[in-house]
């Protein structure tokens, strides 16, 4: 079974307007953390975002939010005010700690939404 | 800063040859990992380093090997390329919780 589910292959939205970006996520354990990444054109993948699964707060970086439901094991990503910059494809990710309690860092991701912004 | 630097970024080989890529951190990470990027599947973990002198499989790691060479270096080998790996590779480090990711090689097995 997949561990990161992002349901939308593709996503427009018209520049200035928010956008939301889901991704759903399948986990047993009570620590882990999930992450969201751009892949511009370029091909370089862009850190954007992270949520620890303790964390009570939504994060929020810069038009960047992340809309986490913990019930429901989802963590979107909410871009604010988009940009014609912010057409990419972007990704979910988790990181689960092992069964010796340790992950190494090891990040497991979804497939990918791509995002287009009209002018 | 030069962050994660892998070369080579382009490469084509035919069925049966040999290859290494090369990676480089300056950031002074203990964590280090190769992934594989084909279209549709996101990118999954080939093999990692969680310190210098470790190495462990991923979830894909049949048909390469990897070298942890120091703390800055780790290479990814692949001994007898086959057209299915032709993808593109990434390396990337661990920051405080983050991964850093070098710009990719594009490797195509003819």
């Amino acid at each position: 079974a997949q561990k990161i589910t992002q349901t939308q292959p593709g996503m427009f939205v018209q520049e200035k307007e928010a956008v939301t970006l889901d991704c759903t996520y399948d986990t047993s354990d009570q620590s882990y953390g999930l992450f969201w990444y751009k892949q511009p054109s370029s091909g370089e993948m862009i850190f954007l975002i992270y949520q620890g699964s303790y964390d009570e707060q939504n994060a929020t970086e810069g038009r960047y939010s992340l809309n986490f439901q913990k019930a429901r094991k989802s963590a979107n990503l909410v871009i604010s005010a988009s940009q014609l910059g912010d057409s990419a494809m972007y990704f979910c990710a988790m990181r689960e700690v092992d069964a010796g309690g340790t992950s190494y860092g090891k990040l497991t991701f979804g497939q990918g939404t791509i995002l287009t912004v009209h002018p | 800063n030069a962050g994660v630097t892998q070369t080579p970024k382009f490469q084509v080989l035919k069925t049966g040859q040999s290859m290494t890529l090369q990676c480089a951190q300056d950031m002074n990470h203990n964590s280090m990992y190769w992934y594989r990027q084909d279209p549709g599947m996101g990118l999954r973990l080939i093999y990692y380093s969680a310190s210098e002198g470790t190495t462990d499989k991923g979830e894909v790691p049949n048909g390469y090997n990897v070298s942890r060479l120091n703390k800055r270096e780790f290479s990814l080998r692949l001994e007898s390329a086959a057209p299915s790996q032709t993808s593109v590779y990434f390396c990337a480090s661990r920051g405080r919780g983050e991964l850093f990711f070098g710009e990719g090689s594009r490797l195509t097995v003819l």
